[in-house]
C-alpha cells in the first residue's frame, strides 16, 4: 500500500517568512495529492490539492509543487500570518482512499 | 454545499459501554463514506470504507467486530464502538463522497467526534 512521509514534524517561522513542508510517497500509481490544515479539535480542511498531470499549483499565498519522478510534493506558504498556525497534513491516493502524512505543526510567531 | 455532519461531537462514557457515532451528508447523497481515527498529536488513519447497502471494508488491523459500521442509507453511516475501553479514546472523523465522485476529487470531512472512555 501507499506510504507517505512528511517533514518536518514541527516548524516555527516568524510572521512574514515563508514555510515549506515536504512529503514523499511510495506508490507510483498515486495521482491525487491534497493538503489539509487542521486546527486543534477541528476537522481537516482542504487548503490546496494537485493532480499528477500538473507540476505546480498556486492559490494566493499557498502553492504546491509535485515531482512525480522523485515521488515528492511540497507545500509552500508565503508571507505567513499567525492564523496560519496549525497542523498541516499531506495525503496521497490512487483511488479514493487517502493515506495521510504524519503531520507538521506550524507555529508562526510575531 | 458538500456538508457532512457528525454527531455527537463529544462523548464521555464508562469502560464497557457501546457508543454510536453518526455521519450524515446533509446536501448530497453519499454512496461511500470513510471512517478515520486520530490519536492525540498523530495523523489520521483510515479505519474502514463504508458503502451504502453493502458490508464495510476494514483496513488491516481494525477489528470489524469491535467497530461496527452500518451504511443503511445514502445520507447516513454509523460507527458503533462496542464495549469501549480507554484505549479506544480518540478523535473519530468521517468523510463522504457523492455517487458521481471521480478519482482525484476532494473528500468532505465531518466535524469529528471526540470519544473519551473512563
Amino acid at each position: 500500500g501507499e506510504n507517505v512521509e512528511q517533514h518536518p514534524s514541527t516548524l516555527s517561522v516568524q510572521e512574514g517568512d515563508s514555510a515549506v513542508i515536504k512529503c514523499t510517497y511510495s506508490d507510483s500509481a498515486s495521482n491525487y495529492f491534497p493538503w489539509y490544515k487542521q486546527e486543534l479539535g477541528k476537522r481537516p480542511q482542504l487548503i490546496i490539492d494537485i493532480r499528477s498531470n500538473v507540476g505546480e499549483k498556486k492559490d494566493q499565498r499557498i502553492a504546491v509543487t509535485l515531482n512525480k519522478t522523485a515521488k515528492h510534493f511540497s507545500l509552500h506558504i508565503t508571507e505567513t500570518q499567525p492564523e496560519d498556525s496549525a497542523v498541516y497534513f499531506c495525503a496521497a491516493t490512487a483511488t479514493f482512499k487517502l493515506t495521510f502524512g504524519t503531520g507538521t505543526r506550524l507555529q508562526v510567531t510575531l | 454545499g458538500a456538508v457532512v455532519s457528525q454527531h455527537p461531537s463529544w462523548v464521555i462514557c464508562k469502560s464497557g459501554t457501546s457508543v454510536k457515532i453518526e455521519c450524515r451528508s446533509l446536501d448530497f447523497q453519499a454512496t461511500t463514506m470513510f471512517w478515520y481515527r486520530q490519536f492525540p498529536k498523530q495523523s489520521l488513519m483510515l479505519m474502514a470504507t463504508s458503502n451504502e447497502g453493502s458490508k464495510a471494508t476494514y483496513e488491516q488491523g481494525v477489528e470489524k467486530d469491535k467497530f461496527l459500521i452500518n451504511h443503511a442509507s445514502l445520507t447516513l453511516s454509523t460507527l458503533t464502538v462496542t464495549s469501549a475501553h480507554p484505549e479506544d479514546s480518540s478523535f473519530y472523523i468521517c468523510s463522504a463522497l457523492p455517487p458521481q465522485a471521480r478519482l482525484n476529487q476532494p473528500q468532505h470531512f465531518g466535524d469529528g467526534t471526540r470519544l473519551s472512555i473512563l
